[in-house]
């Protein structure tokens, strides 16, 4: 079966920078792109970005533009989120989530990550 | 910007009743829309893509409709189960925007 595996929670400081992964199984894992999602506390679905695991190209949204990498390791099955010069208002649980075959949907995600930000 | 507005953002009904939440787009997106469900505390989950598409596994109350720039996800009869934020997702093509929510509660 399909499972997205995430890290545990993490605490840091403002200015740093956190790497996240995310460790997909049951599924081949460099046919189906995966995207990154964050909610803030008591906010809606913000999008982050999109990798292909194949190929590794990637696209972000336009709010992360330079903060924000994403990358893989096919030996490994693993995404992961790179994010840097972080501030209190990345405060959030991030989550990743797979892009389904021909529907657009993300039918499988990840359980999230809670990552606060605090000096 | 694109933008997703959701209306409305919150919501409370009886079980029984016919719920309808709308999702309209600043611009035409065709059919690329999705709407997901997160129950509190839990991960989202799909449940309509290409706008009125079931996913396999959800309930036939839920239905989807719409296309261009103005959508719906109606649920027919609302049961205690189905309290949570619903949000609608386009998926034309990057940035993939999600709506701002709608909270949905029990009368």
């Amino acid at each position: 079966q399909v499972h997205l595996v995430q890290s545990g929670a993490e605490v840091t400081k403002p200015g740093a920078s956190l790497k996240l992964p995310c460790k997909a199984s049951g599924y081949t894992f460099t046919s189906y792109f995966i995207h990154w999602v964050r909610q803030a506390p008591g906010q809606g679905l913000e999008w982050m970005g999109i990798i292909n695991p194949s190929s590794g190209a990637a696209t972000y949204a336009q709010g992360f533009q330079g903060r924000v990498t994403l990358t893989r390791d096919t030996s490994t099955n693993t995404v992961y989120l790179d994010l840097n010069r972080l501030t209190s208002e990345d405060t959030a649980v991030y989550f990743c989530a797979r892009l389904a075959a021909g529907t657009g949907a993300f039918d499988f995600w990840g359980q999230g990550t809670r990552v606060i930000v605090s000096s | 910007d694109f933008q997703m507005t959701q209306s409305p953002s919150s919501l409370s009904a009886s079980v029984g009743d016919r719920v309808t939440i709308t999702c309209r787009a600043s611009e035409g997106i065709s059919h690329y829309l999705a709407w997901y469900q997160q129950r509190p505390g839990k991960v989202p989950k799909i449940l309509i893509y290409f706008a009125s598409t079931l996913q396999s596994g959800v309930p036939s109350r839920f239905s989807g409709s719409g296309s261009g720039t103005d959508f719906t996800l109606t649920i027919s009869s609302l049961q205690p189960e189905d309290v949570g934020t619903y949000y609608c997702q386009k998926y034309n093509n990057a940035p993939y925007t999600f709506g701002q929510g709608t909270k949905l509660e029990i009368k």
